[in-house]
């Protein structure tokens, strides 16, 4: 196995609501990572994770919540999102050192 | 982290090679160039690195210049699938998996037919 799968492939939520965003692989990578990306411009880092720990924070509003239950699943966690949040959530993993990134499909969110 | 230059856009005909250019004169000893395609409604792809060495791989070669300071993504023989936008970026060696991956605005290929 491959591939980095993200599901849901789309989401629309109200700005009250809770929601969760899921990353699974199996390829045995130990980082996994969060991307935010706008319409028209390049994916933006939010979250690092390697070996189940939270490693990197870009300084993300709280109101998105990065989990990692084990090695192979990697969450974020959605409360009182506002509409400039819509956009491409995309997962990536690797196994570190020099290697690529694998990046999943991505969630597309919308807030309303 | 050590930024690269890119054209916004590039031009191509379908079934002739495209050589996509990337600046990264601020590079250091220790990074590596990995380039990364998007194509539309898609998560990046992956698609080449090196560190000195010209590589090649089924999807596209690499060549880095000798300083080091710029390199050359070629695709031998453009398709309309190869239409997409092509990222550039340095990453440093992380041995404890917590390198960033930071992506530029990239240089758009459109490949006419």
């Amino acid at each position: 196995d491959t591939e980095v799968t993200q599901t849901p492939k789309h989401l629309v939520m109200g700005m009250t609501n809770k929601k969760s965003l899921k990353c699974e692989q199996h390829m045995g990578h130990r980082a996994m990572y969060w991307y935010k990306q706008k319409a028209k411009k390049p994916p933006e880092l939010m979250f690092v994770y390697s070996y189940e720990k939270l490693s990197i924070n870009e300084s993300v509003p709280s109101r998105f919540s990065p989990e990692c239950p084990n090695s192979s699943l990697l969450n974020l966690h959605l409360h009182a999102l506002q509409p400039e949040d819509s956009a491409l959530y995309l997962c990536a993993s690797s196994q570190g050192g020099s290697y690529g990134y694998t990046f999943g499909s991505g969630t597309r969110l919308t807030v309303v | 982290d050590a930024k690269t230059t890119q054209p916004n856009s590039m031009e191509s005909n379908e079934e002739e090679p495209v050589h996509l250019p990337c600046n990264h004169s601020t590079i250091s000893g220790t990074d590596y160039i990995h380039w990364y395609r998007q194509l539309p409604s898609q998560g990046p792809e992956y698609v080449i690195h090196g560190l000195t060495s010209n590589v090649n791989n089924r999807m596209a070669s690499l060549a880095i210049a000798e300083d080091r300071k710029s390199s050359t993504l070629i695709l031998h023989r453009a398709t309309l699938r190869d239409a997409a936008v092509y990222y550039c970026i340095l990453r440093g060696y992380f041995s404890g998996n917590t390198g960033k991956l930071i992506f530029g605005q990239g240089t758009t290929l459109q490949v006419k037919p």
